[in-house]
């Protein structure tokens, strides 16, 4: 069974850049046929889809967030990262990364990690 | 604002049934994107609840259904258990923001 766990820092200044790392384990992120997503819920707030990595590379990152984010994969070790750039409050969340199956009429996500919180504050 | 819209909390006694809501647009569900659910006790991983707006994956009971019609979609749950105290999600793919849309969540609570 497929398992995932985020891990980064917890606190991030404001301006600075977030980085979380997902690390996958009980299967291979590279030939999968799955993609690999961010999500996050602000405190109080719903879930938010940030964008996903396909295990061929590609990237796919919601608009609003486009110019900030970078999601990579590193499949040596069957782990893939997000990077928030020029983080402010509003960013503070708790951030799940998880597996995306590109059903025919959508996506869905079968498997997530536990979240990490991560509080942008000075 | 969530893009779709679930009831903030629902609540039924142990044994009864309780449904809730999923109400999208033209551009969501109602453009014939599929409908899924998630379980989520906050603090752990969420859980796949319902994909392909009916299936449940392996290991979820049948007392979860799930349902679609038109830009709507339900999900059932019957015969409550402590244990179902829970906020539920439902997600789709939207076709003017080119990607996943989550509802706003709605809390069950087991009276």
């Amino acid at each position: 069974q497929v398992q995932l766990q985020e891990s980064g820092p917890g606190l991030v200044r404001p301006s600075q850049t977030l980085s979380l790392t997902c690390t996958v384990s009980g299967a291979s992120i590279s030939r999968s046929g799955y993609s690999w997503t961010w999500i996050r819920q602000p405190p109080g707030k719903g879930l938010e889809w940030l964008g996903y990595i396909h295990d061929s590379g590609t990237t796919y990152y919601i608009p609003s967030l486009k110019s900030r984010l970078t999601i990579s994969m590193d499949t040596s070790r069957d782990q893939f990262s997000l990077r928030l750039s020029s983080v402010t409050a509003a960013d503070t969340a708790i951030y799940y990364c998880a597996r995306q199956y590109d059903w025919t009429y959508g996506s869905y996500f079968d498997s997530w990690g536990q979240g990490a919180l991560v509080t942008v504050s000075s | 604002q969530s893009v779709l819209t679930q009831p903030p909390s629902v609540s039924g006694a142990p044994g009864q049934g309780v449904t809730i809501s999923c109400t999208g647009s033209s551009s969501n569900i109602g453009a014939g994107y599929d409908v899924h659910w998630y379980q989520h006790l906050p603090g752990t991983a969420p859980k796949l609840l319902i994909y392909g707006n009916d299936i449940r994956p392996s290991g979820v009971p049948d007392r979860f259904s799930g349902s679609k019609s038109g830009a709507s979609a339900s999900l059932a749950i019957t015969g409550l258990q402590a244990d179902d105290e829970s906020d539920y999600y439902c997600q789709s793919y939207d076709s003017s923001l080119s990607g996943s849309v989550f509802g706003g969540g709605t809390k069950l609570t087991v009276l």
